[in-house]
């Protein structure tokens, strides 16, 4: 069964200070993976997502990921964490042998001090 | 260029009333979701659609109908809301694996 796994439930960081938020996925097949971000009162908007090729991708607003299949891992970082990305972030799983479901994990809630 | 949209955006219902949230999305999706958010449990998938006149069941099915009667449109049911139901419901349509696309939320109260 596939599953989406976010051991951090909530993180604080310095504005200014290097962020990475983990996410482990169990799923039989190659993944698609995703990065989702979610600022108070909003929906959930595109991060990045990875499918096949380089394991390290870029996304919006100066997001990375690393895909590591050996550690079954999607982690997500940023090198300098600005106030504005104070938010949830959510990592998930795309899976089309099931009618193109995605699931995702518990979240991070991040919190951004000056 | 709306994308999804999810009608109403906040909702106060009284146990064992009934209601509808609409979902609307304008980029030919053949595939649609409805999620609850709830504290510490991330989003559930309750019902999915793979195209027009089909739905099927997600995780947490139970209390809830739906129906894609249009392809563009996606109706979530409460036909006796109980306070468990309070929640935020997030639609999402796609066209392949590759995406989903959220909708704003509809924050529903059951008192």
């Amino acid at each position: 069964a596939q599953s989406v796994t976010q051991p951090d439930i909530h993180i604080t960081v310095s504005e200014g200070a290097s962020l990475e938020l983990r996410c482990n996925y169990s799923y039989g097949a190659t993944p698609y993976l995703f990065w989702y971000v979610q600022s108070p009162g909003q929906g959930l908007q595109l991060l990045l997502k990875y499918f096949s090729g380089d394991t390290l991708v870029q996304g919006i607003k100066g997001f990375e990921a690393e895909f590591k299949r050996s550690q079954s891992s999607f982690n997500l970082r940023k090198p300098s964490v600005h106030w504005s990305d104070a938010a949830e972030y959510f990592c998930a799983v795309g899976t089309w042998n099931t009618g193109n479901q995605f699931y995702f994990g518990t979240g991070t809630s991040l919190t951004v001090i000056p | 260029n709306a994308g999804v949209t999810q009608t109403p955006k906040f909702r106060v219902l009284k146990t064992g009333q009934s209601m509808t949230l609409l979902c609307a999305q304008d980029m030919n999706h053949e595939y649609m979701y409805w999620y609850r958010q709830d504290p510490g449990m991330g989003l559930r998938l309750i019902h999915y659609s793979v195209g027009e006149g089909t739905t099927a069941k997600g995780e947490v099915p139970d209390g809830y109908n739906v129906s894609r009667l249009k392809k563009q449109n996606f109706l979530l049911g409460l036909e006796s809301a109980a306070p468990s139901q309070t929640s935020v419901y997030f639609c999402a349509s796609s066209y392949s694996v590759t995406e989903a696309f959220f909708g704003q939320g509809t924050r529903l109260t059951v008192v």
